[in-house]
């Protein structure tokens, strides 16, 4: 079955601090991974995607993400946050079959001024 | 362009009474999904519609719940007789026709049932 997984439930990292967030999958064949995220009271917001080509992603607000399959992972990376990150992640996953994104379920980053 | 609109943003309903949550797509966007996300979790997928056709239900549970999409007018997903663990946030996305999650598909900002 297909599944994402994020174990980090809640990081509470303090401003300029560097940020990973981990997210697994578990598919065969062609692969589609997203990071969302989710402010406050607000809706979802595609951060970045990954569908093929180079593994390492840029996405909006200075955030990347890399796709390394043989570790089955496509973790959220920034360099330095702000407070202004504060919300909630989401990691997600497309199989070719499948007309659904599977979320995980997600991680709380709190970033502290 | 409005985005995905979703209303109301936030329901409350007595254990018994019915639900009624709409979802207007963006403009030209003909495929609509519904998402719940239960407190502590991520989201769910619970189903998949085009205009008057559901393509994928398999995430709906089998009683109490249906989801419309008429040729006119915005996605109703109808929760019948609530209980109190259909309190949720519930989400809908939309995405342009013959596309799918291969472009980007928006999400509304949800509306959060309460059943007391």
């Amino acid at each position: 079955a297909q599944s994402v997984s994020q174990h980090n439930h809640h990081v509470i990292l303090s401003e300029a601090a560097s940020l990973e967030l981990g997210c697994n999958y578990s598919y065969g064949g062609t692969v589609n991974l997203f990071w969302y995220v989710q402010y406050p009271g607000q809706h979802l917001q595609l951060l970045l995607k990954y569908f093929s080509g180079d593994p390492l992603v840029k996405g909006i607000k200075g955030f990347e993400a890399e796709f390394i399959k043989s570790k089955f992972s496509f973790n959220l990376r920034k360099p330095s946050v702000q407070w202004s990150d504060t919300a909630e992640y989401f990691c997600a996953g497309l199989s070719g079959s499948a007309r659904q994104l599977t979320f995980g379920s997600g991680t709380q980053l709190t970033v502290l001024p | 362009n409005a985005g995905v609109m979703q209303n109301p943003r936030h329901l409350v309903r007595r254990r018994g009474q019915e639900a009624r949550l709409r979802c207007s797509p963006m403009k030209g966007h003909s495929h609509v999904y519904w998402y719940r996300q239960l407190p502590e979790e991520g989201l769910k997928f619970m189903v998949y519609l085009q205009k008057e056709n559901i393509i994928d239900e398999s995430g709906m549970p089998k009683e109490r719940f249906s989801a419309e999409f008429p040729k006119e007018g915005p996605s109703i997903l109808r929760i019948q007789q609530v209980v109190r663990g259909d309190s949720a946030a519930y989400f809908c996305a939309s995405s342009p026709p013959g596309t799918g999650w291969s472009t980007e598909a928006f999400f509304g900002q949800g509306t959060r049932l309460t059943v007391v």
